[in-house]
């Protein structure tokens, strides 16, 4: 089973900063199998970012994914009020699928 | 607009069956995805659980060691999850997603609390 595990565990910072999240896998990952989610309280997730790099119509261009076999980044380039949130990555390249442990965007 | 909407009972006693349905509404499930289950416990982060193909084909997590069927309900546009001999630790939101062709969930029902509870 792949590990993922996403760093910081909280990330405090002020609205118009710019936000880096981590996930790291424990074995290599096709990037075309890395996919981040969004999560606001009491909502679904929502998917960002697929293929470790690509957005979805509708995702604004403030976020942006990178990275490849172990190491992957998402980062929010001027965080708005809305994006505080949890935001977790999910690895579908092997069985069974798992996802890292979240990290949480929270204002300071 | 496609929507999925989880239903079905919200508690559920130990050692029973849950059983939860996804209704999809403007998209058939007869067409190249795979349609999926991911749980989350209150306050903790996601696990999937697993997802089934057009077909009916299943892929599990392991995790569950065989407490899970998923199937497909063609003809009413629906999908299911049926858990077996649930405890405390099945307490949980579940969403069901489609799994589309990018290796992606880009689409997910609100979710549904189950507790399981006596």
């Amino acid at each position: 089973e792949i590990v993922l595990t996403q760093s910081p565990g909280t990330l405090s910072l002020s609205p118009g900063e710019r936000a880096t999240l981590s996930c790291r896998a424990s074995q290599s990952v096709s990037s075309d199998y890395l996919t981040w989610y969004q999560q606001k309280p009491g909502r679904a997730p929502r998917l960002l970012i697929y293929g470790a790099s690509s957005r979805p119509t509708g995702i604004p261009h403030r976020f942006s994914g990178s990275g490849s076999g172990t190491d992957f980044t998402l980062t929010i380039s001027r965080l708005e009020p809305e994006d505080f949130a949890l935001y977790y990555c999910l690895q579908a390249v092997s069985s069974p699928l798992t996802f890292g442990g979240g990290t949480k965007v929270e204002i300071k | 607009q496609v929507q999925l909407q989880e239903s079905g009972p919200g508690l559920v006693k130990p050692s029973d069956t849950l059983s939860l349905t996804c209704d999809v509404s403007s998209y058939s499930i007869n067409t190249n995805n795979y349609w999926g289950w991911i749980r989350q416990s209150p306050g903790k982060g996601l696990e999937w659980i697993g997802y089934l193909t057009y077909s009916g084909g299943a892929y599990y997590n392991p995790s569950l060691e065989g407490r899970a069927t998923m199937s497909l309900e063609k003809s009413n546009n629906q999908f299911s999850l049926k858990l077996s001999s649930v405890s405390a630790v099945d307490t949980a939101f579940y969403y069901c997603a489609r799994w589309h062709h990018t290796n992606a969930f880009d689409l997910w029902g609100q979710g549904t609390l189950v507790t399981v509870s006596s």
